[in-house]
């Protein structure tokens, strides 16, 4: 079955950088698109960026820009969100999902909360 | 960068109702929009693809239409387990917008 498992849960200083992984197994991992989402506390959702694990192509949210990076390991079907300068307003739940180019996220990792505090 | 509009931002109907909620995105986007549910606690759970396509196992009540700038999500009869938040997402460029969501509740 597909399943998507992040890394654990994480504290991190105003300053600092995160590094959050997703291990995806149960299906062809070079297919299909890999997403990054966050979600405050008590806010909606705001996707992040995406990679496409074949070339290693990404794009990232312009709110993200210069700030997150996305990176793919084929070898071990592990896809990273890397946030760099965190502040207290990246503490949040960061999520990775999958997708196709053509029919939206269809499974999601169980998230990660990464709280940012002095 | 396209923006993603939702309304209402908050609904309260009741068991049985008909519920609509809209996305409006501020250019064109064909129908490449998915609209998700997402509970309490839980992971947002994909709803509809491509304007209209209902995901597998995604009860029929709920349905999605329009094209373009346009959108809606519908429920034909709210059930208790339909109490959450949902979100539009558009997907015709690399950058996948959520609108900022409408919590529904009975």
């Amino acid at each position: 079955q597909v399943q998507l498992v992040q890394s654990g849960a994480e504290v991190k200083k105003p300053g600092a950088s995160i590094k959050v992984s997703c291990k995806a197994s149960g299906y062809t991992f070079t297919s299909y698109y890999a997403h990054w989402v966050r979600q405050a506390p008590g806010q909606g959702l705001e996707w992040m960026g995406i990679i496409d694990p074949s070339g290693g192509g990404t794009s990232y949210a312009q709110n993200f820009q210069g700030r997150v990076t996305i990176t793919r390991d084929t070898s071990t079907r592990t896809v990273y969100m890397e946030l760099n300068r965190l502040t207290s307003e990246d503490t949040a739940v960061y999520f990775c999902a999958r997708s196709t180019a053509t029919t939206g996220t269809d499974y999601w990792g169980q998230g990660t909360l990464v709280t940012v505090s002095s | 960068d396209i923006q993603m509009t939702q309304s209402p931002s908050s609904l309260s109907a009741s068991l049985g109702d008909r519920v609509t909620i809209t996305c409006r995105a501020s250019q064109g986007i064909s129908n490449y929009l998915a609209w998700y549910q997402q509970k309490p606690g839980e992971v947002p759970k994909l709803l509809i693809y491509t304007a209209s396509t209902l995901q597998i196992g995604v009860p029929s009540r709920f349905s999605g239409s329009g094209s373009g700038t346009d959108f809606t999500l519908t429920i034909s009869s709210l059930q208790p387990e339909d109490v959450a938040t949902y979100y539009c997402q558009k997907y015709d460029s690399a950058l996948w917008t959520f609108g900022q969501g409408t919590k529904v509740e009975i």
